[in-house]
């Protein structure tokens, strides 16, 4: 299995606070994910960063804001919390050698519960 | 805009054949397959690539038709181990960057 965490793995917060979630990788890969998970739509892109500093938003990137000051970490930060961010945060990870498109691996997912 | 897959949902009984699509609106330059069972994570199946073969393995096999950007995942002769949810994440071929695109995915329920 890919080395990746995520931290938390459950948090509920009120509306109007801010969040951060942490990914965490071991494995040195290059490109990292952030997806939210909602019933009906599957998986979302929120961010994606392809190297340290370098981030690039997705599809449902109002609201939220990461940062990736080391390889191995990239964080999600929910500036100020509303109920339809009440979602499941999944982490990926991937690597792009010679040019080649890899898999993706996925973290174990944070379910984040704004009251 | 996502890929749509049909069907949304399918009942099998062990032992049974199923097809799951993916179309997109866009052309792509791969898909990827995943299966996610309920309470984790997605799990990598296999990745088609433009202008490759199709690809399988053991009973599980995947095709990639460029022309109608569309992929079909086949699962022959079922097992109660292939339940749960199936999504095909893709890559446009404009893209220029890693942002894949995933469908909305084919909940997959087998029965003994």
């Amino acid at each position: 299995d890919a080395g990746i965490t995520q931290s938390p793995r459950h948090k509920v917060t009120e509306t109007g606070t801010p969040v951060t979630l942490r990914c965490h990788q071991t494995e040195n890969h290059r490109y990292m994910y952030w997806y939210r998970q909602d019933p009906g739509h599957g998986l979302r892109l929120i961010h994606y960063s392809y190297g340290v500093k370098d981030t690039d938003k997705g599809e449902v990137s109002d609201g939220y804001s990461v940062s990736r000051s080391k390889t191995e970490d990239f964080l999600l930060t929910l500036e100020s919390a509303t109920s339809s961010q009440t979602s499941v945060y999944f982490c990926a990870i991937s690597e792009s050698l010679a040019g080649e498109v890899d898999t993706q691996y996925f973290g174990p997912g944070t379910r984040l519960t704004v009251l | 805009q996502q890929p749509v897959q049909s069907p949304q949902a399918v009942i099998l009984r062990e032992g049974e054949d199923a097809v799951i699509n993916c179309s997109s609106s866009k052309a792509l330059y791969s898909v990827h397959w995943y299966r996610q069972k309920h309470g984790e994570a997605p799990v990598f199946l296999m990745i088609l690539l433009k202008g490759g073969e199709q690809k399988g393995h053991d009973k599980i096999s995947a095709s990639f038709n460029e022309k109608k950007q569309q992929s079909s995942l086949y699962l022959t002769a079922s097992q109660l181990s292939y339940s749960g949810t199936y999504f095909c994440g893709t890559l446009p071929s404009t893209s220029g960057t890693y942002k894949y695109i995933f469908g909305t995915g084919t909940r997959l329920k087998v029965l003994a």
